[in-house]
């Protein structure tokens, strides 16, 4: 099976644009999470979708926002950028409980 | 409020030798436990788990061990090899209704492994 996929491996942006981030799951996973990796903070959850629905969501402002389409693949959209946006975004699926299975990542950078 | 901590921010280790990894949590609401080894500017890549009804858990040279009275967790490469050299992150996970279940992170053991 292919890997989770996600698009695209790299972004640079400017304060106070948004930007969109997507992610393709491994097939037959409904369950994709979104996670944010910073030096200083590790990997932080952001939310996680399931059949559409957003299932959890973790501690972040409400300019993070997410979705996820009938074919399980996902998007994150974060709107007004700071420079502390900065960070490799990583999406993961999962079949069910547990075990998430990883993309590459996203490395944004806000100038 | 760290709830999954890693304590050693780094750990040298000499090939063919064990490597030990440990890891703490303070959420009794944990229930199951994962390793990731993670290279830079990749996804962490999934290496091993336990459910906390087991204490422990062995595949190929990767065995997971969970003290649940002590609230820790550990990681034996045996024997360990140079491409074992990465960031090793402990996650958890507990059921947080509805069927979610949250990964939290510890912050990472670099392991360096010298031929």
């Amino acid at each position: 099976k292919a890997g989770v996929t996600q698009t695209p491996r790299y972004l640079i942006k400017t304060r106070g644009q948004q930007v969109t981030l997507s992610c393709s799951p491994i097939s037959g996973h409904r369950s994709v999470s979104w996670y944010q990796q910073t030096p200083g903070q590790g990997l932080q959850f952001l939310f996680e979708y399931f059949s559409e629905t957003q299932r959890n969501k973790g501690n972040f402002p409400g300019r993070f926002s997410g979705r996820q389409f009938s074919n399980s693949r996902s998007e994150m959209n974060v709107s007004t950028l700071e420079l502390g946006d900065s960070a490799l975004y990583l999406c993961a699926s999962s079949p069910g409980r547990g075990t998430q299975y990883f993309g590459p990542g996203t490395r944004l950078l806000v100038l | 409020d760290q709830q999954v901590k890693q304590n050693s921010p780094s750990l040298s280790v000499q090939e063919g030798r064990i490597s030990i990894l440990n890891c703490d949590y303070t959420n009794s609401m944990f229930d199951y436990f994962l390793w990731y080894k993670k290279y830079p500017a990749e996804g962490p890549t999934f290496l091993i788990s336990i459910s906390s009804i087991k204490d422990k858990n062995e595949d190929g040279r990767f065995t997971v061990f969970l003290n649940k009275s002590a609230k820790h967790l550990s990681l034996h490469i045996v024997p360990s090899q140079p491409g074992d050299s990465a960031v090793y992150f402990c996650a958890a996970s507990a059921s947080t209704g509805a069927g979610s279940y949250q990964l939290t992170f510890g912050k990472g053991t670099k392991l360096s492994v010298i031929p």
